[in-house]
C-alpha cells in the first residue's frame, strides 16, 4: 500500500483545467522533491515534472504542478483528449530509505 | 541515443525464480543508476531498488529485501534483476529506469511481462 494518496480518477472536457492531489507526509513529500509522470497504457511511463515544477523538454506548459506542506498538485490546463492517461507522483521517503509513487490517478477527457 | 533494452516475457511457476537484463545501449551500465519498477496488471507504479554505481551499493525496497538482487555486468553493460520465490502476486511488467538528466527516472525500458502460475 503506498504511502502517497492520490484520487482513484478526475474528468473533465476539452479546455478545462483539471487538478490531481498527491498526498504524503514530512518524510516523503514535505522534505524531498516530487516528479510526476503520465503513463498510457502498456508504456513507460514519461516524465513530467521534475525539480520544482520544471518541464523536461517537450512537455508542454499546460502541465504544471504546485506544493503546499505535505501535499502538491499536478494540474493541466487546457485540457486535451491526448492527456487521457494514468499519472503517478513520486518522490524519496526518507524513512523508508526507498522512493515511493503515488496511487495514481486515472484522467477521462469527456 | 541511450537507450535501455530488457529481456523478453518469462513465465515460471511458484517458488521459481526470474532473472531479467537490461541492457544500457549507447552509453555504459556505470554512468547513472538503475532502478527498478514493477506494475501488476491494473495496478500502480512499485519502486523495487536500485545499483549505485557510485558505491557499489544497492539500496531494495522494504517489501522485497530478503528477495531482490540487482547486478551489473560493466562487460557487457548489462543490468540484472533477480527475485526469488515467485508468488502470483508477482506477475507484472518489470522496467529498468535510469536517472539520466533530470534527477529522476527519465530513460525506460520497454518492460518485461513476468508471469507467475501453476
Amino acid at each position: 500500500q503506498s504511502v502517497l494518496t492520490q484520487p482513484p480518477s478526475t474528468s473533465g472536457t476539452p479546455g478545462q483545467r483539471v487538478s490531481i492531489s498527491c498526498s504524503g507526509s514530512r518524510s516523503n513529500v514535505g522534505t524531498n522533491t516530487v516528479y510526476w509522470y503520465q503513463q498510457l497504457p502498456g508504456t513507460a511511463p514519461k516524465l513530467l515534472i521534475y525539480g520544482n515544477g520544471r518541464r523536461p523538454s517537450g512537455v508542454p506548459d499546460r502541465f504544471s504542478a504546485s506544493k503546499s506542506g505535505t501535499s502538491v498538485s499536478l494540474a493541466i490546463s487546457g485540457l486535451r483528449s491526448e492527456d487521457e492517461a494514468d499519472y503517478y507522483c513520486v518522490t524519496w521517503d526518507d524513512s523508508l530509505n526507498g522512493y515511493v509513487f503515488g496511487t495514481g490517478t486515472t484522467v477521462t477527457v469527456l | 541515443q541511450v537507450q535501455l533494452i530488457q529481456s523478453g516475457a518469462e513465465v515460471r511457476k511458484p517458488g521459481a525464480s526470474v532473472k531479467v537484463s537490461c541492457k544500457v545501449s549507447g552509453s555504459s551500465v556505470t554512468e547513472a543508476s538503475l532502478h527498478w519498477v514493477r506494475q501488476a496488471p491494473g495496478k500502480g507504479l512499485e519502486w523495487m531498488g536500485f545499483f549505485d554505481p557510485e558505491d557499489g551499493q544497492t539500496v531494495y525496497a522494504h517489501e522485497f529485501q530478503g528477495r531482490l538482487t540487482v547486478t551489473e555486468d560493466t562487460s557487457t553493460d548489462t543490468a540484472y534483476m533477480e527475485l526469488t520465490t515467485l508468488r502470483s502476486e508477482d506477475t507484472a511488467l518489470y522496467f529498468c529506469a535510469m536517472i539520466i538528466q533530470y534527477e529522476i527516472f527519465d530513460l525506460w525500458g520497454q518492460g518485461t511481462l513476468v508471469t507467475v502460475s501453476s
